[in-house]
C-alpha cells in the first residue's frame, strides 16, 4: 500500500538555524508529493508541491525536491523564523479511481525559539 | 477563486448527543470532497470521501456518517457521539493535483 514516513518530532531550533524535515514514501505508481503546514488552531495550508521526479517545490523560503531514486521529499529552509513554528505534514497523492486520496505522514512539530 | 467553509468552528457536546458538521465549497463545481479527523497529537485520518452528489465512500468503520445533499455541500453526522469522537475535523476539496482544506471544527465530547 501507499505510505509516508516523516521524521519524528518535536524539532526545536533557534531563529536563523537551518531546517531539514525528512520525508520518505512508498507508493505504487507515480505520486504527486506535498508539504502542508498547520499553524496552531488552524486547518492545513498547502506549503509546496512537486508532481514529478526531480521537480523542486518552493514557497516562503521552504523547498523540497522530489527524489524518485531515494523515494524522498525532504523539506528544507535555510534560516527559520519564530513564525515558522507549526506542524508540518508530508503527503502523497495518487489517483484511486476518481477519488484522488491524500496519504499523510504523522506530522512533525517545529518550534523556533527567538 | 475557490473557498471552503466549515462550521461550527468549535463544538462541545455530551456523550450520546447527535452531531452535524457542515462543509461548503464555493467557486468550483463537482469537486471531490473529503472529511478527515485529526486526533490530539496525531496525524490525519481520512474518514469519508465523495465524488458526487449522494456518493459517499467510507474509509474507517465508526459511528459517524457523511452525506452530500448538494454538489458543494458535505455533512458529517453522528446519531450518538462517543468520547473517542473528540478531535479536529477537517473538510477538504480536491483539485486536479492537490487538496485544499477548510479551517476545521474542533469537537470536544464530554
Amino acid at each position: 500500500g501507499n505510505s509516508v514516513t516523516q521524521m519524528e518530532g518535536p524539532v526545536t531550533l533557534s531563529e536563523e538555524a537551518f531546517l531539514t524535515i525528512n520525508c520518505t514514501y512508498t507508493a505504487t505508481g507515480y505520486p504527486s508529493l506535498f508539504w502542508y503546514v498547520q499553524y496552531p488552531g488552524e486547518g492545513l495550508q498547502l506549503l509546496l508541491k512537486a508532481t514529478k521526479a526531480d521537480d523542486k517545490g518552493s514557497n516562503k523560503g521552504f523547498e523540497a525536491t522530489y527524489r524518485k531514486e531515494t523515494t524522498s521529499f525532504h523539506l528544507e529552509k535555510g534560516s527559520v523564523q519564530v513564525s515558522d513554528s507549526a506542524v508540518y505534514f508530508c503527503a502523497l497523492l495518487l489517483p484511486s479511481g476518481s477519488a484522488r486520496q491524500l496519504t499523510f505522514g504523522s506530522g512533525t512539530q517545529l518550534t523556533v525559539l527567538p | 477563486s475557490q473557498t471552503i467553509h466549515q462550521w461550527p468552528a468549535t463544538l462541545v457536546q455530551p456523550v450520546g448527543s447527535p452531531l452535524s458538521l457542515e462543509c461548503t465549497v464555493e467557486g468550483t463545481s463537482n469537486p471531490n470532497l473529503y472529511w478527515y479527523r485529526q486526533a490530539a497529537g496525531r496525524g490525519l485520518q481520512l474518514l469519508f470521501y465523495s465524488v458526487g452528489i449522494g456518493q459517499i465512500s467510507s474509509e474507517v468503520p465508526q459511528n459517524l456518517s457523511a452525506s452530500r445533499p448538494q454538489d458543494r455541500q458535505f455533512i458529517l453526522s453522528s446519531k450518538k457521539l462517543l468520547l473517542s469522537d473528540s478531535g479536529f475535523y477537517l473538510c477538504a476539496w480536491g483539485g486536479h493535483h492537490e487538496q485544499y482544506f477548510g479551517p476545521g471544527t474542533r469537537l470536544t465530547v464530554t
